[in-house]
């Protein structure tokens, strides 16, 4: 069973310009969800996609945006780059939302802001 | 963002001892809790997870410890080996609001 795939793994964008990351999550999860780490926030929350809807938000600008597929794949957004946007995106999925289960984490795409 | 403290703590154990990896979480309305652990150039690693109905659950060589009444949880790793060196981040959950908070981590060091 494949993982979760992340596209790109690594990406280099200088500032004002805007990106799009890409999650595919392992067949038959429904639920997934994107968080920003870096090494002086840690792992963060961004939001979370269910059955195409943003279920939850963390405490990010509106520049950062997602959306999510009828096929589960997600997609997430950030225009208007700034330099402290430069981080570890990672995507994370599960089967269902509402569930104590576990999230299965991608690799992450590496995003430098230059 | 949401996010526990700015300094990760490092932790260097020998190899063949246990380690002990602590967490203090924040929401008291959290019931489930992950530990998971990301090595260097990886996503982070599902090791072991608790609900909040436990106080303990022991898995292959790890065990999570909960104390719901200080909100700490710990993870114990026995007979600590080389490969268990990375970063381990636990994960705090309310299930209602499906949004998973994480700690700072914790950068474990295993000497040979």
């Amino acid at each position: 069973k494949a993982g979760v795939t992340q596209t790109p793994r690594y990406l280099i964008k200088t500032r004002g310009q805007q990106v799009t990351l890409s999650c595919s999550p392992i067949s038959g999860h429904r639920s997934v969800s994107w968080y920003q780490q870096t090494p002086g926030q840690g792992l963060q929350f961004l939001f979370e996609y269910f059955s195409e809807t943003q279920r939850n938000k963390g405490n990010f600008p509106g520049r950062f945006s997602g959306r999510q597929f009828s096929n589960s794949r997600s997609e997430m957004n950030v225009s208007t780059l700034e330099l402290g946007d430069s981080a570890l995106y990672l995507c994370a999925s599960s089967v269902e939302q509402g569930m104590n289960t576990e999230a299965f984490f991608g690799q992450g795409t590496r995003l430098t802001v230059v | 963002g949401e996010s526990v403290g700015l300094h990760l703590p490092t932790l260097s154990v020998q190899e063949g001892d246990n380690s002990i990896i602590n967490c203090a979480y924040s929401n008291s309305a959290s019931d489930y809790f992950i530990w998971y652990k990301q090595e260097s150039g990886k996503g982070p690693q599902f090791i072991i997870d608790i609900r909040s109905n436990m106080d303990k659950r022991q898995g292959q060589r790890v065990t999570v410890l909960l104390n719901k009444t200080v909100k700490h949880l710990s993870l114990q790793i026995a007979a600590t080996q080389p490969g268990d060196s990375a970063v381990y981040f636990c994960a705090e959950k309310e299930t209602s609001y499906d949004k998973v908070i994480f700690g700072p981590g914790t950068s474990l060091s295993v000497i040979p």
